[in-house]
C-alpha cells in the first residue's frame, strides 16, 4: 500500500535561514510525488512535483525537491525561507492514470524574525 | 488562469440533515476528485471520476454519494449528517491522458462543513 512520511510534525526556522522538510513514501511503482502547501483555512496550492528524469526539480516561491530512490525520499529545500512561507506542507504520492493523491501528515513551518 | 471553484465555501448543518457540495473543475479537465480534511488532519481521498464514470473509490461512508454531471461539474451528497462529518471538503481536478500517465491535481478552496 502507498503511504507518505514526513517525520517533522512542526519546523521553526529563522527568516532567511535555509529550510529542508523531510518526505519518505512507499509505493509499489513508479511514484509520482509532489509537495503542496496550505495556508490555514486555505486550500491546497501545489509547490511543485516529479514525475521523471531530473531527480532536482524546480516549483514555486523559490522552491525545490530532490528525488532520491534509494532513500524512498522527496525532501523539499529552500535556500532562504521569508516570513511568508509559514503554512503548512503536505508531501504527497499519485499513481498513473489519475489516481488519488495519498498525502502525509503535514508539516507546519513556524517563520521567527 | 480559471481555477477550480468550490460552492458553498462553508456550510452549517445540524445533524441528521443532508448537504449538497458542488465542484465546478478547471476547464478541459476531465478528472474530479473528492477529499476529506479533518482538523489537523491531512486530506483523505473520497471519490473520484474521469469522465462522468466512477474511477476510484476511497474511505467514502455510505451514506455520502456522488457524480459529475455532462458538464464535468461534481456533486458531493451527504445524508444523515454526523457531527464527524464536520471537516474542509477538497475538490480537485485534472487533465489525465491516456496512456500517458497522472497529472498533477488542482485543488479548490474547499468547503468548510460544519455538523451541530
Amino acid at each position: 500500500a502507498q503511504s507518505v512520511t514526513q517525520p517533522d510534525i512542526h519546523i521553526t526556522v529563522s527568516e532567511g535561514a535555509s529550510l529542508e522538510l523531510r518526505c519518505n513514501y512507499s509505493y509499489g511503482a513508479t511514484p509520482y510525488l509532489f509537495w503542496y502547501v496550505q495556508s490555514p483555512g486555505q486550500g491546497l496550492q501545489l509547490l511543485l512535483k516529479y514525475f521523471s528524469g531530473d531527480t532536482l526539480v524546480q516549483g514555486i516561491k523559490g522552491f525545490e525537491a530532490e528525488f532520491k530512490r534509494s532513500q524512498s525520499s522527496f525532501n523539499l529545500r529552500k535556500p532562504s525561507v521569508h516570513w511568508s512561507d509559514a503554512a503548512e506542507y503536505f508531501c504527497a504520492v499519485g499513481g498513473e492514470y489519475g489516481n488519488k493523491l495519498v498525502f502525509g501528515a503535514g508539516t507546519i513551518l513556524r517563520v521567527k524574525s | 488562469a480559471a481555477g477550480v471553484i468550490q460552492s458553498p465555501r462553508h456550510l452549517i448543518k445540524e445533524k441528521r440533515e443532508t448537504a449538497t457540495l458542488k465542484c465546478y473543475p478547471i476547464p478541459r479537465h476531465d478528472t474530479v476528485y473528492w477529499y476529506q480534511q479533518g482538523p489537523g488532519q491531512d486530506p483523505q481521498f473520497l471519490i473520484s471520476f474521469y469522465e462522468k464514470m466512477q474511477s476510484d473509490k476511497g474511505s467514502i461512508p455510505d451514506r455520502f454519494s456522488a457524480q459529475q454531471f455532462s458538464d464535468y461539474h461534481s456533486e458531493l451528497n451527504m445524508s444523515s449528517l454526523e457531527l464527524g462529518d464536520s471537516a474542509l471538503y477538497f475538490c480537485a481536478s485534472s487533465l489525465t491522458y491516456l496512456g500517458q500517465g497522472a497529472y498533477e491535481q488542482y485543488f479548490g478552496p474547499g468547503t468548510r462543513l460544519t455538523v451541530t
